[in-house]
């Protein structure tokens, strides 16, 4: 069973950058599985930030911007807002058509 | 835009078959995308469940497969999600999604079910 980890929480100051992996727990993540980031505020549906690597969502702010970090999906916050405070998710696709979400990273702005 | 709407009971008996519906307005089922299910455990992680293309062909969760099935009826413009023997562990949030490129585009708002006698 693959596991996707992600950090659990991490705390950032306002205006400050913070990046978020997204790593296989046997394996390294490369652009072939398609790394998609996911913002969700509770009781909200999930809302796409980035997606393949690093394509920023139509409406998404520039301060998100997702790349490949060694052998991790990474997703970077640069100049964290208030709003900004939410649980993200990472996804891989992989490969035979089964897709598999990250355990998430809860996301504090303070 | 495209529009998702979940549907079904909200309560489920353990042992019972959760049964959810997904109504796509603002476009075609009949398109050249496929169509997810995604559920979450209250307080949890998001778990991906399964998808279906409009010809009928599915892909499931390897976890859940012998549990899940997953319809569509291309005529009303909707897809289904069915699955048996539920425990109390089955209680999640379940969204209904769209695929786009290789993630999920479109999202339902999700629907809550929980499985309790």
């Amino acid at each position: 069973q693959t596991v996707v980890t992600q950090e659990p929480s991490f705390s950032v100051s306002p205006g400050g950058t913070v990046t978020l992996t997204c790593g296989l727990s046997s394996g390294s993540v490369s652009t072939s599985y398609y790394p998609t980031w996911y913002q969700q505020t509770p009781g909200q549906a999930p809302r796409t930030l980035i997606y393949s690597t690093n394509t920023r969502s139509s409406g998404v702010p520039d301060r998100f911007s997702g790349s490949i970090l060694g052998n991790k999906a990474a997703l970077t916050i640069t100049g964290a807002q208030a709003d900004d405070e939410s649980d993200y998710y990472c996804v891989l696709y992989m490969g035979s058509d089964y897709y598999v979400f990250g355990t998430g990273t809860k996301v504090t702005v303070l | 835009q495209v529009q998702l709407q979940e549907s079904g009971p909200g309560l489920v008996k353990p042992s019972g078959t959760l049964s959810l519906t997904c109504a796509v307005s603002g476009g075609s089922i009949s398109g050249s995308n496929w169509w997810s299910w995604v559920r979450q455990p209250p307080g949890k992680g998001l778990e991906w469940i399964g998808e279906i293309y409009e010809s009928g062909s599915t892909n499931y969760n390897p976890t859940l497969k012998s549990r899940v099935t997953i319809s569509v009826d291309k005529a009303k413009n909707q897809f289904s999600v069915k699955l048996s023997s539920v425990t109390a562990a089955d209680t999640a949030v379940y969204y209904c999604a769209r695929n786009g490129d290789h993630y999920f585009d479109y999202w339902g708002q999700g629907t809550l079910v929980t499985v309790s006698s």
